[in-house]
């Protein structure tokens, strides 16, 4: 079963625009990070919130954490056509924290 | 991906005929992952180690089995392969499982047809 579910699915934007991506989860979690999946490549680690942390940065990204809705939100600024990948979360399952649960990801397209 | 690679790249099979993908790591790390990635389902996790010879079974474990005799490797084989295991095949590996502060890194995946 998916820990992580991503919201929209699917989000095109103009170069230069903000995009936003939400990820909701079910259980307690230790920590939630985001992955870029470029077509036909593995995905790429970006960023690791940890529970007891709010907001983190890095870059261009900015990720928001909310425990109490069991919520998370992931902020590219300036997008760019290099930005365009599937994006997706994942949460570890709070059993000894061995092992990710990811999303089924939100596609993202920057149109020049 | 660096430290990270799997193999073959692609392959093609017939239904019923056994299957092993290998996944390499140089990175000495601890955990290593199997996940399949199919429209639709995301990734979803088929079998894990957290040490040699020392596996689990993930969500979508049944039809597959892993072995780990050495650090580097992680195997994976569809014992009696079916259509419905056509899919893309990840490994990923860990330091520290799912607390480290780098996340997976993964290998560029195996495209699996089963005919």
């Amino acid at each position: 079963s998916q820990q992580g579910e991503e919201d929209p699915q699917a989000l095109s934007i103009q170069e230069g625009e903000n995009a936003t991506m939400n990820c909701s989860y079910k259980t307690s979690i230790n920590n939630l990070q985001w992955y870029r999946q470029n077509s036909g490549r593995g995905l790429v680690h970006l960023i690791l919130i940890r529970s007891n942390e709010r907001e983190k940065h890095s870059g261009r990204l900015r990720v928001t954490l909310d425990t109490s809705k069991k919520s998370s939100s992931l902020l590219i600024t300036a997008s760019r056509a290099a930005d365009t990948a599937s994006y997706f979360c994942a949460t570890d399952d709070n059993k000894g924290a061995q092992k990710l649960v990811f999303g089924q990801g939100t596609r993202l397209t920057i149109n020049p | 991906d660096a430290g990270i690679t799997q193999s073959p790249r692609h392959k093609v099979t017939e239904t019923g005929t056994p299957v092993t993908l290998r996944c390499h790591q140089t990175e000495n790390h601890r955990y290593m992952y199997w996940y399949r990635q199919d429209p639709g389902h995301g990734l979803r996790l088929i079998h894990y180690s957290y040490g040699v010879k020392d596996t689990d079974k993930g969500e979508v474990s049944d039809g597959y089995s892993v072995s780990r005799s050495k650090t580097e490797d992680f195997l994976l084989t569809l014992e009696s392969a079916t259509s419905s295991q056509t899919s893309v095949y990840f490994c990923a590996i860990s330091e520290s499982g799912g607390t480290s502060s780098y996340g997976y890194t993964f290998g560029s995946g195996t495209r699996l047809t089963v005919v």
